[in-house]
C-alpha cells in the first residue's frame, strides 16, 4: 500500500519556469490537499480539493493552480515560478468527515533561481 | 484566525528521560487534534488523533492529552530513545468556512534524544 506518493521528490527551476507537482493517493480518499513548508512558518495550506472535479483556495493560494480530474491525482501547478516559491511542498489525503485522519506525502523540495 | 504554538521550539534531553511536548491554539471551537512526527527530509507520519470528544490517546510509549476548554494538548513520550530524535507537529481541525474544515499546524518542536 504506497499510501500518497508525490512526484518529483526534487527538482530546481529558473525564474519564470513552469511545473506541475503530482500527488497520487492510493486510498480511496475524497479529500486532498497541498501545503507549503518554510522555515519558521510551519505548513500553510495553498490549495484543496474535497473531490474529484472540485478545488479550493487555502491561506496562500496566489501563484499556484490545481487540478482534480481523477479522484486519486491532485496536480498543483506552478506557472511562471518565482523564487518565494522555493519550498518544500506537502500534499496529504483524508477520507470525507470530521473526524478522519490525514495522511502525508513524502514531500516535494523545489528550488526557484 | 486560529493561531497554534507550540513550546519549546527545541528541546534535547538525555536517552531514557520522559518528556511533555505542549501545543496550544486559541480557537477552543477544534474538531480534533493531530499529533505528527516530521523527520529530517522526510514527509509528516501520523503518531495519534484525538476526538475533541475525548481526553487523550495512547500509542505506545506515547499518550496525548486535549484540554479543548483550556486550549491545551500535550504529548508525553516515555522512555525517550534516540530514534525518537525528530520534529514533532501538532495540528487542529476547526470549520474554516464554505463547508470547509482545516488543519492549523503549529511550527512544531524539535527534539533531540541523546544516547
Amino acid at each position: 500500500n504506497a499510501g500518497v506518493t508525490q512526484t518529483p521528490k526534487f527538482r530546481v527551476l529558473k525564474t519564470g519556469q513552469s511545473m506541475t507537482l503530482l500527488c497520487a493517493q492510493d486510498m480511496n480518499h475524497e479529500y486532498m490537499y497541498w501545503y507549503r513548508q518554510d522555515p519558521g512558518m510551519g505548513l500553510r495550506l495553498i490549495h484543496y480539493s474535497v473531490g474529484e472535479g472540485t478545488t479550493a483556495k487555502g491561506e496562500v493560494p496566489d501563484g499556484y493552480n490545481v487540478s482534480r480530474l481523477k479522484k486519486q491525482n491532485f496536480l498543483l501547478g506552478l506557472e511562471s515560478a518565482a523564487p518565494s516559491q522555493t519550498s518544500v511542498y506537502f500534499c496529504a489525503s483524508r477520507m470525507r468527515g470530521l473526524i478522519t485522519e490525514a495522511f502525508f506525502g513524502q514531500g516535494t523540495r523545489l528550488t526557484v533561481v | 484566525k486560529q493561531e497554534v504554538t507550540q513550546i519549546p521550539a527545541a528541546l534535547s534531553v538525555p536517552e531514557g528521560e520522559n518528556l511533555v511536548l505542549n501545543c496550544s491554539f486559541t480557537d477552543s471551537a477544534i474538531y480534533n487534534l493531530q499529533w505528527f512526527r516530521q523527520d529530517p527530509g522526510k514527509g509528516l507520519t501520523s503518531l495519534l488523533l484525538i476526538q475533541s470528544s475525548q481526553r487523550e490517546q495512547t500509542s505506545g510509549r506515547l499518550n496525548a492529552s486535549l484540554d479543548k476548554s483550556s486550549g491545551r494538548s500535550t504529548l508525553y513520550i516515555a522512555a525517550s530513545q534516540p530514534g525518537d530524535s525528530a520534529t514533532y507537529l501538532c495540528a487542529v481541525r476547526l470549520y474554516s468556512g464554505a463547508g470547509s474544515y482545516q488543519l492549523t499546524f503549529g511550527k512544531g518542536t524539535k527534539l533531540s534524544v541523546i544516547p
